[in-house]
């Protein structure tokens, strides 16, 4: 167990819809960042947040945005779902530039 | 922007074999780390390597860092099933990208009983 938390664990939905996914970093960990895994992309750095603001982003689609709270938990948002964006989305966390730690994921799957 | 090259994608090995994995990076990185993820898991950190030329092992697992801060290998003596999974390395750029961390497609390893 890497302290990292995300739900929901699995998430089915259509196209066109819009989800939410939250993820609890480790206690004490100020960054969070979020990643898209596929098949044929493997690990996809999507946005980091440090501390409630946003620090880099990568190679996130307009159709999605993530934010982090004051509590540091942070939600990935994603609209206007299509097949492709079904994929594994991970959040990691960690304690300045150094290792990460990563959550269990999220499964999503747009029909 | 920069791009971490992994190879091979995927290796079968007979246990007790050998097994090595390498990574290559378009720019000098300032650091890089090397993740595991088993089947149907997470990816774990496994170990950062951050000085050229540095060499570090974990038991069976050997960890080195290029000379020119752009290449890296991990190398598994004498594989067992227990090191079935995808190895992923991960390259922290220099200067303005410092925050981010490029992660390479990973190898799928698999291991023959």
């Amino acid at each position: 167990d890497s302290g990292v938390t995300q739900t929901p664990k699995h998430l089915i939905t259509a196209t066109g819809q819009r989800v939410t996914l939250r993820c609890s970093p480790r206690s004490g960990d100020l960054s969070v960042y979020w990643y898209q895994q596929s098949l044929d992309q493997g690990l996809q750095f999507l946005i980091q947040y440090y501390n409630g603001e946003e620090r880099a982003k990568g190679n996130i689609l307009e159709r999605f945005s993530a934010q982090q709270f004051p509590d540091l938990h942070s939600e990935l948002n994603l609209s206007s779902l299509e097949l492709g964006d079904s994929a594994l989305y991970f959040c990691a966390s960690s304690r300045a530039i150094s290792e990460q730690f990563f959550g269990p994921g999220t499964r999503l799957t747009v029909l | 922007g920069q791009q971490v090259m992994q190879i091979p994608q995927y290796q079968h090995v007979q246990e007790g074999e050998d097994f090595t994995t390498y990574c290559n990076s378009s720019t000098t990185l300032s650091n890089i780390q090397w993740y595991k993820q088993r089947p149907g898991g997470h990816p774990v950190f496994l170990i950062q390597l951050v000085k050229s030329g540095e060499v570090k092992k974990q038991k069976r697992l050997t960890f080195q860092f290029g000379e020119a801060k752009k290449n890296s290998s991990l190398h598994i003596t004498a594989t067992q099933t227990t090191d079935v999974g995808t190895y992923f390395c991960a390259g922290r750029g220099s200067g303005g990208s410092n925050y981010k961390l490029t992660f390479g497609k990973g190898t799928l390893l698999t291991v023959n009983p």
